[in-house]
């Protein structure tokens, strides 16, 4: 089973948006809408920002929101702020028979 | 405060063995899925292994299967994961994770650090 495909990185200024894809196929991303999204700052512990697509949990900003077309799924990030500058992952529910959940490859995100 | 710390992290020779445990506080731990999950040097996340509630469910990564097993006390509020036949391919941060809504995960511990080597 092959990890979701993110780009390896992305950038921006502060207060601009961007945008951190996540392809997949039909048995995953495109199959449910259960596509998750995490931040991690190194060292740290991994952060839930975006469950179900596009839904924050309670405390997230939101300037953080998701969406998804298809199989891709998308994490905008607006108003970029320098603490926002991180390693962002996608998961998704996935029919495959050896994993029930798939990870992206992660996407580290430069504040300029 | 919900937290998740785990340990038993170290350095190991191929083939041996190492028993990693996660103090879970602040939920009620009993009715939560729990996962570990891992993330090799310069690699993506991977899940490992998961165990239910009321640890009658337990599901393993078929590149740990038959060697990794997943247990839990909810008596004690622990996670486990026993590690056996250990290869270097298994060098990695080891996260315990709570299961959240909609096969998300809601809340990580800051893993602990796994070396397979001679």
């Amino acid at each position: 089973q092959s990890a979701l495909t993110q780009p390896a990185s992305v950038s921006g200024s502060p207060g601009q948006s961007i945008t951190i894809s996540c392809t997949g196929t039909t048995s995953d991303v495109g199959g449910y809408n259960y596509v998750s999204w995490y931040q991690h700052h190194p060292g740290k512990a991994p952060k839930l920002m975006i469950f179900e697509v596009s839904n924050r949990p309670s405390g997230v900003s939101n300037r953080f929101s998701g969406s998804k077309s298809g199989n891709t799924a998308s994490l905008t990030i607006s108003g970029l702020q320098s603490e926002d500058e991180a390693d962002y992952y996608c998961s998704s529910c996935t029919s495959s028979t050896t994993l029930d959940v798939i990870f992206g490859g992660g996407t580290k995100l430069t504040v300029l | 405060e919900v937290q998740l710390v785990e340990s038993g992290g170290g350095l190991v020779q191929p083939g041996g063995s190492l028993r990693l445990s996660c103090a879970a506080s602040g939920f009620s731990f009993s009715i939560y899925w729990m996962y570990w999950v891992r993330q090799a040097p310069g690699k993506g996340l991977v899940w490992v292994a998961r165990i239910n509630g009321d640890a009658i469910t337990t599901n393993h990564a078929d590149s740990v299967k038959g060697r990794f097993t997943i247990s839990r006390d909810n008596a004690k509020n622990t996670l486990n994961l026993q590690m056996n036949s250990l290869r270097a391919e298994d060098t990695a941060v080891y996260y315990c994770v709570r299961g959240g809504p909609s096969w998300s995960m809601d809340v990580w511990g800051k893993g602990t650090t796994v070396t397979v080597s001679s």
